[in-house]
């Protein structure tokens, strides 16, 4: 089955905790990103990636990381969480002119 | 500006009858793609319905269609025979191809519309 799995659905940490957030295609898109859901802003983009290795900021990338190392994965990484990154967290893939694919969301908590 | 809008956060329709939730866009790209995802209260992201700029006729799926008013800039979805399964939050959403300054492949989303469909 076509699917964008990411994982933990839902995750609490504290303050400054390291954590990633995988998220995994099996439908061989070049094209991954990240977004992240406020209530009253919609989605808003963090990082996206056109291709193996190559990834670039979207409108909010402050404190947020991503690596594309392999096809299918683009892991989001916070280095320092802190309590403003509380949010639901997408991934999504897709081809250039196609409907993306999305996650089924990670709500993530920061104390 | 926004690049997205959708100016109802809220909306209640009786079942069984039309809808229509608005959007409007705002970008200076010649190539865009424009679309419709509904959220239930689970919270996955479902796609609806998509709309390319050089689509010369509005696109339908089911009881969707997008009313696509280009001079205008507006992507409206309407939703026929409104059922109880309906009520979700629907988001509008842009994406960019970025043909004028190359590169890119942007996805841009509004606010969002919280429908209540009613009795």
């Amino acid at each position: 089955e076509a699917q964008v799995t990411q994982n933990p659905r839902y995750l609490i940490t504290v303050t400054g905790k390291k954590l990633t957030v995988t998220c995994s295609q099996n439908m061989n898109h070049e094209y991954m990103s990240w977004y992240r859901q406020d209530p009253g802003l919609g989605l808003r983009q963090i990082y996206y990636s056109m291709n193996v290795e190559v990834t670039d900021k979207g409108d909010v990338p402050e404190g947020y990381k991503v690596s594309r190392k392999e096809k299918r994965n683009f892991p989001l990484i916070l280095e320092s969480p802190s309590p403003n990154q509380t949010s639901l967290y997408f991934c999504a893939s897709g081809l250039p002119e196609s409907p993306l694919h999305f996650g089924n969301g990670t709500r993530l908590t920061v104390t | 500006a926004q690049k997205i809008t959708q100016t109802q956060p809220g909306m209640f329709v009786q079942e069984k009858e039309a809808v229509t939730l608005d959007c409007t866009y705002d970008t200076s790209d010649p190539s865009y793609g424009l679309f419709w995802y509904k959220q239930p209260s689970s919270g996955e992201m479902i796609f609806l319905i998509y709309q390319g700029s050089y689509d010369q006729q509005n696109a339908t799926e089911g009881r969707y269609s997008l009313n696509f008013q280009k001079a205008r800039k507006s992507a409206n979805l309407v939703i026929s025979a409104s059922q109880l399964g309906d009520s979700a939050m629907y988001f509008c959403a842009m994406r960019e191809f970025f043909i004028l300054t190359g590169g890119g492949n942007k996805l841009t989303f509004g606010t969002g519309t919280q429908l209540k469909v009613e009795l």
